[in-house]
């Protein structure tokens, strides 16, 4: 019974393409994540939601649009996908104000 | 400008032993420090944590170290153990109103038998 759930695990898609990355938590919590964890093994935030409510936006191109349909979910889409996006991207959630995240598998994100 | 630093990327030790996994920082602002581990094709989990107010915070065979003089945390693993074997990410929160999670690139710990 997976807490932080992710799919898929593993994308391969050519430049240029469109594709998303779903992520569903049934913990409970009020914030939701998306971390990218690049070939250098930086995690580094890219997007954190409060209540379905945008709270962090790290600099990140407009071509990712996360979309939080309620408190469970937060998705991923990525649009004209460039070969530096291949990355691990990890989903997390959390009470507000608490460090301690729940981290999805990872989906990993081959651009090709 | 990496905020979060874990110098060692490797650290291998023999079971029994002590692991010692170190972190350093460059913001005074950060006011919460955690540790997480990560397994191969899992994601991060929650190990210890430990308040800027604090020195030390110990729970079983971990033991979290804080010297804000010098800006420096380390983990202790004591004794250490196979299963102990994963990478070890240090994290730090920069309290802005909500939590902001930054981590350092994390050291990979090896314990043989």
């Amino acid at each position: 019974d997976t807490a932080v759930s992710q799919t898929p695990k593993y994308l391969v898609t050519q430049m240029g393409n469109d594709k998303s990355i779903k992520c569903e938590q049934n913990l409970g919590h009020d914030t939701m994540y998306w971390y990218k964890q690049d070939s250098k093994k930086f995690l580094k935030i890219m997007f954190s939601y409060n209540n379905k409510e945008l709270i962090i936006n790290e600099t990140v191109p407009n071509r990712f649009s996360p979309k939080s349909p309620d408190k469970a979910h937060l998705n991923l889409h990525i649009n004209s996908l460039e070969l530096g996006d291949s990355a691990v991207y990890f989903c997390a959630s959390s009470h507000q104000r608490t460090g301690e995240l729940f981290f999805g598998e990872g989906s990993r994100l081959t651009v090709l | 400008d990496q905020q979060v630093k874990q110098n060692s990327p490797s650290l291998s030790v023999q079971e029994g032993r002590i692991s010692i996994l170190n972190c350093d920082y460059t913001n005074s602002m950060f006011d919460y420090f955690l540790w997480y581990k990560k397994y191969p094709a899992e994601g991060p989990t929650f190990l210890i944590s430990i308040s800027s107010i604090k020195d030390k915070n110990e729970d079983g065979r971990f033991t979290v170290f804080l010297n804000k003089s010098a800006k420096h945390l380390s983990l202790h693993i004591v004794p250490s153990q196979p299963g102990d074997s994963a990478v070890y990410f240090c994290a730090a929160i920069l309290n802005t109103g909500f939590q902001k999670l930054v981590f350092g690139t994390g050291t990979r710990l090896l314990v043989s038998p």
